[in-house]
């Protein structure tokens, strides 16, 4: 079964700095896609950033990126310039053949001022 | 924009009560999800389907049953509530076009506390 790590349980960054948060998963299938997720309080989670296993080239996506580590099996986001609205908890997830999310525990995300 | 919906934000039951929530989706998106989120543990898969009256088991059924006879709708059923079922239940639904690449879309959540 495919599990996904994230290990630390809460980051804080200052506005306009940036900030990496880790991810690591295990798995057999060698074709799958990850994504990390954001969830802001009280609002709906919605996706930041997808990576597909088979491309080498890292995802971005405005201020978002990815380091994508395929043989450490590690997925890193990193979060440039970071803004207020980023503050929220995100989660890291992976997918494979059967097309189910299995999530990380998730990251909460502070942003100081 | 893909919108999804669920019926209520906060919900109150009694243990032993038969619960419902629901879930509308208006992408005419094949899959559906269902969720509990709980603090540290992340998302946990309830059920799933793939299709008008088709439905799997995720990883934590028990205790839940689901139906779905139109395809915009799933609901989750909790037959007899317990407290350890108090926990915020995400549903998301996607589309069967790109396969697993195809991002999952969340409604906002329904938190229901179990007395």
């Amino acid at each position: 079964a495919q599990t996904v790590t994230q290990s630390q349980p809460e980051m804080s960054v200052q506005e306009a700095e940036t900030v990496t948060l880790s991810c690591t998963y295990d798995t057999s299938e060698s074709d799958y896609y990850l994504f990390w997720y954001k969830q802001p309080p009280s609002r709906q989670m919605i996706l930041v950033i997808r990576q597909e296993a088979y491309k080498q080239q890292n995802a971005t996506e405005n201020r978002f990126s990815v380091n994508f580590q395929k043989a450490a099996k590690s997925f890193s986001l990193k979060i440039s310039d970071s803004q207020l609205g980023d503050a929220a908890m995100y989660f890291c997830a992976y997918t494979g053949a059967n097309s189910k999310l299995t999530f990380g525990k998730g990251i909460t995300l502070s942003v100081r001022p | 924009d893909v919108k999804v919906t669920q019926s209520s934000r906060y919900l109150v039951k009694r243990t032993g009560e038969k619960v419902f929530l629901e879930c509308v989706q208006d992408m005419d998106h094949e899959n559906m999800f269902w969720y509990r989120q709980d603090p540290g543990l992340g998302l946990r898969l309830i059920y799933f389907s793939y299709d008008v009256k088709m439905k799997e088991k995720g990883d934590i059924p028990e205790g839940y049953s689901v139906s779905r006879e139109k395809k915009e709708r799933f609901s989750l059923i909790l037959e007899s509530a317990s407290t350890n079922q108090t926990s915020m239940y995400l549903c998301a639904s996607s589309s069967h076009e790109a396969g697993p690449t195809d991002t999952q879309y969340f409604g906002p959540g329904t938190r229901l506390t179990v007395l």
